[in-house]
């Protein structure tokens, strides 16, 4: 059993370049998740899914967009890469509501020169 | 930005000694979730309190619920060098929202 599947485990990007990461879940979870985290700033919620077709922003959108297709699938896309999206990037899932328990991938690094 | 407080941030310790974080939210919480993340991992679910009061013990760890459910509070009695890494709260801050967001952190070294 996969759990969360983040790919890539590590990019780096050029300044303006493009990219998507691929967050799978292989649980039937309705909730997704897609966080940053930066030291000494604890993750930050980028985007998130309710459900297949459904994003909404979280607390750090801007730069970032997102797209829900399928049920076991969550993209994260970076249209123009800037340094300041330098990060670890989380994808997290859940079945229901915020009350119960997430399951994170295993993150991916990003480095944007 | 975030509606929630942990702290402290850093929190540095011999071995044997115990240590406590805290959560403090300025709304009343619906639950609250505690995840531990080892350092180059990924945060890992620890356990959920739902109840005002309730508290909940996991060996040698506290989980804590404020009476108000504004806050929380993990407590570790005698760590061990396998407990070292960030230990997170994380909830929906606001009543009957859907997004998990995570406190700060608290980084145990």
């Amino acid at each position: 059993n996969a759990g969360v599947t983040q790919t890539p485990k590590f990019r780096v990007l050029k300044t303006g370049q493009s990219m998507t990461l691929l967050c799978a879940q292989d649980m039937n979870h309705e909730y997704m998740y897609w966080y940053r985290q930066d030291p000494g700033m604890g993750l930050r919620l980028i985007h998130y899914s309710v459900g297949e077709g459904t994003t909404a922003k979280g607390e750090v959108p801007d730069g970032y967009n997102v797209s829900r297709l399928k049920k076991q699938n969550f993209l994260l896309g970076l249209e123009s890469a800037a340094p300041s999206q330098t990060s670890v990037y989380f994808c997290a899932s859940s079945f229901t509501t915020p009350g119960t328990e997430a399951f994170f991938g295993q993150g991916t690094r990003l480095t944007v020169v | 930005g975030q509606q929630v407080m942990q702290i402290p941030q850093y929190q540095h310790v011999q071995e044997g000694e115990d240590f406590t974080t805290y959560c403090n939210s300025s709304t009343t919480l619906s639950n609250i979730q505690w995840y531990k993340q080892r350092p180059g991992g990924h945060p890992v679910f620890l356990i959920q309190l739902v109840k005002s009061g309730e508290v909940k013990k996991q060996k040698r760890l506290t989980f804590q619920f404020g009476e108000a459910k504004k806050n929380s509070s993990l407590h570790i009695t005698a760590t061990q060098t396998t407990d070292v890494g960030t230990y997170f709260c994380a909830g929906p801050w606001i009543q009957g929202a859907q997004k998990l967001v995570f406190g700060q952190g608290t980084r145990l070294t």
